[in-house]
Protein backbone atom coordinates (compact mmCIF):
# COMPACT_ATOMS: atom_id res chain seq x y z
CA UNK A 1 0.00 0.00 0.00
CA UNK A 2 1.65 3.46 -0.74
CA UNK A 3 2.06 5.45 1.70
CA UNK A 4 1.02 9.37 2.28
CA UNK A 5 2.36 11.73 -0.67
CA UNK A 6 2.67 15.20 -0.24
CA UNK A 7 3.58 17.82 -3.01
CA UNK A 8 5.28 19.96 -3.41
CA UNK A 9 8.38 18.50 -1.06
CA UNK A 10 9.88 22.12 -1.34
CA UNK A 11 9.01 25.56 -1.96
CA UNK A 12 10.48 28.81 -1.49
CA UNK A 13 7.71 32.05 -1.63
CA UNK A 14 8.32 35.72 -0.81
CA UNK A 15 6.83 37.46 1.89
CA UNK A 16 2.89 38.59 1.02
CA UNK A 17 2.70 35.81 -0.88
CA UNK A 18 0.33 32.61 -0.64
CA UNK A 19 1.05 29.35 -1.01
CA UNK A 20 -1.07 25.94 -1.50
CA UNK A 21 0.06 22.30 -0.26
CA UNK A 22 -1.34 19.04 -0.93
CA UNK A 23 -1.77 15.58 0.47
CA UNK A 24 -2.89 12.00 -0.39
CA UNK A 25 -3.44 9.73 2.17
CA UNK A 26 -2.99 6.11 2.33
CA UNK A 27 -5.24 4.85 0.44
CA UNK A 28 -8.46 4.23 2.89
CA UNK A 29 -7.76 6.53 5.51
CA UNK A 30 -10.05 9.24 5.95
CA UNK A 31 -8.85 11.44 8.29
CA UNK A 32 -5.97 13.82 7.34
CA UNK A 33 -4.23 15.93 10.11
CA UNK A 34 -1.69 18.48 9.40
CA UNK A 35 1.24 19.80 11.41
CA UNK A 36 3.95 22.57 11.58
CA UNK A 37 7.28 21.67 12.66
CA UNK A 38 9.86 24.62 13.40
CA UNK A 39 13.25 23.96 15.39
CA UNK A 40 11.94 26.41 17.97
CA UNK A 41 8.44 24.90 18.33
CA UNK A 42 8.67 21.49 17.55
CA UNK A 43 5.35 19.97 15.87
CA UNK A 44 2.45 21.89 16.30
CA UNK A 45 -1.32 20.17 14.88
CA UNK A 46 -2.87 22.88 12.58
CA UNK A 47 -6.46 21.38 11.88
CA UNK A 48 -7.75 17.94 11.13
CA UNK A 49 -10.34 16.74 8.36
CA UNK A 50 -12.53 13.98 8.58
CA UNK A 51 -14.46 13.02 5.12
CA UNK A 52 -14.43 16.52 3.85
CA UNK A 53 -15.02 18.08 7.42
CA UNK A 54 -12.93 20.42 9.60
CA UNK A 55 -13.43 18.79 12.86
CA UNK A 56 -10.63 20.09 14.62
CA UNK A 57 -8.54 22.95 14.35
CA UNK A 58 -5.23 23.91 16.26
CA UNK A 59 -3.82 27.45 17.78
CA UNK A 60 -2.90 29.25 14.42
CA UNK A 61 -3.93 32.09 12.86
CA UNK A 62 -6.81 32.45 10.20
CA UNK A 63 -4.29 32.52 7.27
CA UNK A 64 -3.97 29.28 7.53
CA UNK A 65 -6.80 26.95 5.95
CA UNK A 66 -7.25 23.42 4.78
CA UNK A 67 -10.04 21.81 3.12
CA UNK A 68 -10.79 17.96 2.07
CA UNK A 69 -11.71 16.25 -1.21
CA UNK A 70 -14.26 13.52 -1.70
CA UNK A 71 -11.38 11.31 -2.48
CA UNK A 72 -10.32 11.96 0.95
CA UNK A 73 -7.14 14.05 -0.56
CA UNK A 74 -6.20 17.49 1.31
CA UNK A 75 -4.80 20.78 0.77
CA UNK A 76 -4.07 23.39 2.42
CA UNK A 77 -3.48 26.51 2.01
CA UNK A 78 -1.46 29.58 4.03
CA UNK A 79 -2.38 33.37 2.36
CA UNK A 80 -0.28 36.36 3.23
CA UNK A 81 2.92 34.57 3.97
CA UNK A 82 4.97 36.08 7.10
CA UNK A 83 9.04 34.68 7.65
CA UNK A 84 7.67 32.92 10.44
CA UNK A 85 6.17 30.40 8.18
CA UNK A 86 9.14 29.18 7.29
CA UNK A 87 8.43 25.40 8.55
CA UNK A 88 8.59 22.12 7.54
CA UNK A 89 4.45 21.07 6.82
CA UNK A 90 3.31 17.36 7.79
CA UNK A 91 0.55 15.71 6.71
CA UNK A 92 -1.27 12.65 8.35
CA UNK A 93 -3.51 10.66 7.77
CA UNK A 94 -5.20 7.65 9.61
CA UNK A 95 -8.68 5.64 9.10
CA UNK A 96 -10.73 7.19 11.71
CA UNK A 97 -8.79 10.11 13.65
CA UNK A 98 -5.95 11.33 15.78
CA UNK A 99 -6.98 8.66 18.70
CA UNK A 100 -5.85 6.10 16.16
CA UNK A 101 -2.64 5.09 14.23
CA UNK A 102 -1.38 8.21 12.38
CA UNK A 103 0.85 7.83 9.30
CA UNK A 104 2.87 10.74 8.51
CA UNK A 105 3.76 12.02 4.81
CA UNK A 106 7.66 12.97 4.31
CA UNK A 107 6.52 17.12 4.75
CA UNK A 108 6.75 19.61 2.23
CA UNK A 109 9.70 21.83 3.39
CA UNK A 110 8.71 25.70 3.10
CA UNK A 111 11.00 28.96 3.02
CA UNK A 112 9.87 32.29 3.08
CA UNK A 113 12.24 34.96 2.04
CA UNK B 1 19.95 16.84 6.99
CA UNK B 2 17.11 18.66 7.96
CA UNK B 3 16.96 19.64 11.90
CA UNK B 4 14.15 19.01 13.41
CA UNK B 5 15.09 20.60 16.66
CA UNK B 6 17.74 22.87 18.42
CA UNK B 7 19.21 21.91 22.29
CA UNK B 8 17.20 18.73 22.20
CA UNK B 9 17.72 16.14 24.76
CA UNK B 10 20.40 13.78 23.75
CA UNK B 11 21.06 10.13 24.32
CA UNK B 12 24.00 8.54 23.77
CA UNK B 13 24.46 4.92 23.54
CA UNK B 14 26.84 1.72 22.12
CA UNK B 15 25.25 -0.63 19.74
CA UNK B 16 23.85 -3.43 21.08
CA UNK B 17 23.18 -1.73 24.80
CA UNK B 18 19.37 -0.92 25.80
CA UNK B 19 17.99 2.61 25.24
CA UNK B 20 15.35 3.61 27.51
CA UNK B 21 13.74 7.68 26.31
CA UNK B 22 11.47 9.22 28.66
CA UNK B 23 8.56 11.62 28.20
CA UNK B 24 6.54 13.82 30.57
CA UNK B 25 2.76 14.34 29.89
CA UNK B 26 0.80 16.62 31.37
CA UNK B 27 -2.94 15.88 31.17
CA UNK B 28 -4.52 13.65 32.94
CA UNK B 29 -7.49 13.14 30.31
CA UNK B 30 -4.66 11.86 28.01
CA UNK B 31 -6.05 8.41 26.78
CA UNK B 32 -3.64 7.48 23.94
CA UNK B 33 -0.31 7.53 23.19
CA UNK B 34 2.41 6.68 20.42
CA UNK B 35 6.30 7.14 19.65
CA UNK B 36 6.89 8.02 16.93
CA UNK B 37 10.58 8.24 15.31
CA UNK B 38 11.76 10.93 12.96
CA UNK B 39 14.99 10.41 10.89
CA UNK B 40 16.73 13.57 8.92
CA UNK B 41 14.89 14.71 6.10
CA UNK B 42 11.73 12.33 6.75
CA UNK B 43 8.42 12.48 8.24
CA UNK B 44 7.87 11.11 12.21
CA UNK B 45 6.93 6.72 11.53
CA UNK B 46 4.99 5.53 13.87
CA UNK B 47 7.14 3.49 15.93
CA UNK B 48 4.56 2.26 18.62
CA UNK B 49 1.22 3.19 20.85
CA UNK B 50 -0.69 2.56 24.01
CA UNK B 51 -3.74 3.28 25.48
CA UNK B 52 -4.61 4.80 28.97
CA UNK B 53 -6.29 1.54 29.84
CA UNK B 54 -2.60 -0.18 29.43
CA UNK B 55 0.34 0.11 31.24
CA UNK B 56 2.82 -1.91 29.23
CA UNK B 57 2.77 -2.90 25.36
CA UNK B 58 5.81 -4.30 23.47
CA UNK B 59 6.55 -4.79 19.63
CA UNK B 60 9.73 -5.42 17.59
CA UNK B 61 12.50 -4.37 19.91
CA UNK B 62 10.60 -1.70 21.45
CA UNK B 63 8.59 -1.54 24.74
CA UNK B 64 6.24 1.44 25.55
CA UNK B 65 5.45 1.79 29.37
CA UNK B 66 2.85 4.33 30.62
CA UNK B 67 2.81 5.25 34.39
CA UNK B 68 -0.49 7.22 34.98
CA UNK B 69 0.53 7.76 38.20
CA UNK B 70 3.08 10.08 37.47
CA UNK B 71 2.20 11.01 34.44
CA UNK B 72 5.07 8.97 32.64
CA UNK B 73 5.59 7.53 29.07
CA UNK B 74 9.06 5.71 28.38
CA UNK B 75 9.82 3.93 25.47
CA UNK B 76 12.60 1.15 25.27
CA UNK B 77 14.25 -0.25 22.36
CA UNK B 78 16.57 -3.61 22.99
CA UNK B 79 19.84 -3.94 21.37
CA UNK B 80 19.96 -0.78 20.46
CA UNK B 81 21.02 -0.34 16.17
CA UNK B 82 23.23 2.05 14.37
CA UNK B 83 19.85 2.71 12.32
CA UNK B 84 17.89 3.44 15.22
CA UNK B 85 19.47 6.59 15.38
CA UNK B 86 16.98 9.10 15.08
CA UNK B 87 14.76 12.01 16.93
CA UNK B 88 12.30 10.32 19.09
CA UNK B 89 8.78 11.91 19.84
CA UNK B 90 6.40 10.77 22.18
CA UNK B 91 2.31 12.12 21.51
CA UNK B 92 -0.42 11.96 23.49
CA UNK B 93 -4.39 12.45 22.42
CA UNK B 94 -6.31 14.31 24.47
CA UNK B 95 -9.58 13.37 23.63
CA UNK B 96 -10.44 16.15 21.15
CA UNK B 97 -8.89 14.69 18.32
CA UNK B 98 -5.32 16.76 18.35
CA UNK B 99 -2.23 15.08 19.06
CA UNK B 100 0.09 16.77 21.16
CA UNK B 101 4.04 15.86 20.62
CA UNK B 102 6.73 16.44 22.77
CA UNK B 103 9.54 18.39 22.15
CA UNK B 104 11.47 15.33 21.19
CA UNK B 105 14.71 13.14 22.24
CA UNK B 106 17.75 12.65 19.91
CA UNK B 107 18.92 9.18 19.77
CA UNK B 108 22.60 8.45 19.06
CA UNK B 109 24.23 4.79 18.58
CA UNK B 110 27.55 4.54 18.38
CA UNK B 111 28.84 1.07 16.51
Amino acid sequence: KAGVTQTPRYLIKTRGQQVTLSCSPISGHRSVSWYQQTPGQGLQFLFEYFSETQRNKGNFPGRFSGRQFSNSRSEMNVSTLELGDSALYLCASSLEGTNYEQYFGPGTRLTVT
Amino acid sequence: GESVGLHLPTLSVQEGDNSIINCAYSNSASDYFIWYKQESGKGPQFIIDIRSNMDKRQGQRVTVLLNKTVKHLSLQIAATQPGDSAVYFCAENRGYSTLTFGKGTMLLVSP
